[in-house]
């Protein structure tokens, strides 16, 4: 049982340039969310999937895009890379939502 | 507008050397409380969900308690393996979830 796994761990983008961060889970969570952790700011919540094929924007969705089209994976597109999308990105799952959440292990995005 | 302020930011403390973190919270209906581990480079670990006002949770060294405005972590007797990140956050719908910025918490030995 792996839970919530996320890839890659690091990346380095050019300004300008997209990617796909990728989120798989085989905890048959309904819920998933992508979250941004800055240094000294709480986890920002950027965009949920309440399941396969329903997705809504969180509280910081501007420059990125996500997708579900099956329960288990969530991946976020990050289209034209700027350096304030310099972070660490989560992924978490949930059976409800508002409940405890399963986090992966983050990916670190540099943007130079 | 769900609001969660952690304190204190940072904590040293000796190995054996009681604490407790706060987590003070505004919410306009609490569906849940619910406190993290976080480690360096590692995703946030859940620990323990709070419901209603009284209630506590224990987990070996940890217990979390909860009041109408705050939650307490209280780390009895600790170990330098709890070292860690400690986060808190609270549920005021189905969707929203707001999380604090930690307690970065360092038991030396």
């Amino acid at each position: 049982n792996a839970g919530v796994t996320q890839t890659p761990k690091f990346r380095i983008l050019k300004i300008g340039q997209s990617m796909t961060l990728q989120c798989t889970q085989d905890m048959n969570h309904n819920y998933m969310y992508w979250y941004r952790q800055d240094p000294g700011m709480g986890l920002k919540l950027i965009y949920y999937s309440v399941g396969a094929g329903i997705t809504d924007k969180g509280e910081v969705p501007n420059g990125y895009n996500v997708s579900r089209s099956t329960t288990e994976d969530f991946p976020l597109r990050l289209e034209l890379a700027a350096p304030s999308q310099t972070s660490v990105y989560f992924c978490a799952g949930a059976k409800m939502g508002g409940t405890e959440a399963f986090f992966g292990q983050g990916t670190r995005l540099t943007v130079v | 507008e769900d609001q969660v302020t952690q304190s204190p930011e940072a904590l040293r403390l000796q190995e054996g050397e009681s604490s407790s973190l706060n987590c003070s919270y505004t919410v306009s209906g609490l569906r849940g409380l619910f406190w993290y581990r976080q480690d360096p480079g590692k995703g946030p670990e859940f620990l323990f969900t709070l419901y209603s006002a009284g209630e506590e949770k224990e987990k070996e060294r940890l217990k979390a308690t909860l009041t109408k405005k705050e939650s307490f972590l209280h780390i009895t007797a600790p170990k330098p393996e709890d070292s860690a990140t400690y986060l808190c956050a609270l549920s005021g719908g189905y969707q929203k979830v707001t999380f604090g910025i930690g307690t970065k918490l360092q038991v030396i030995p």
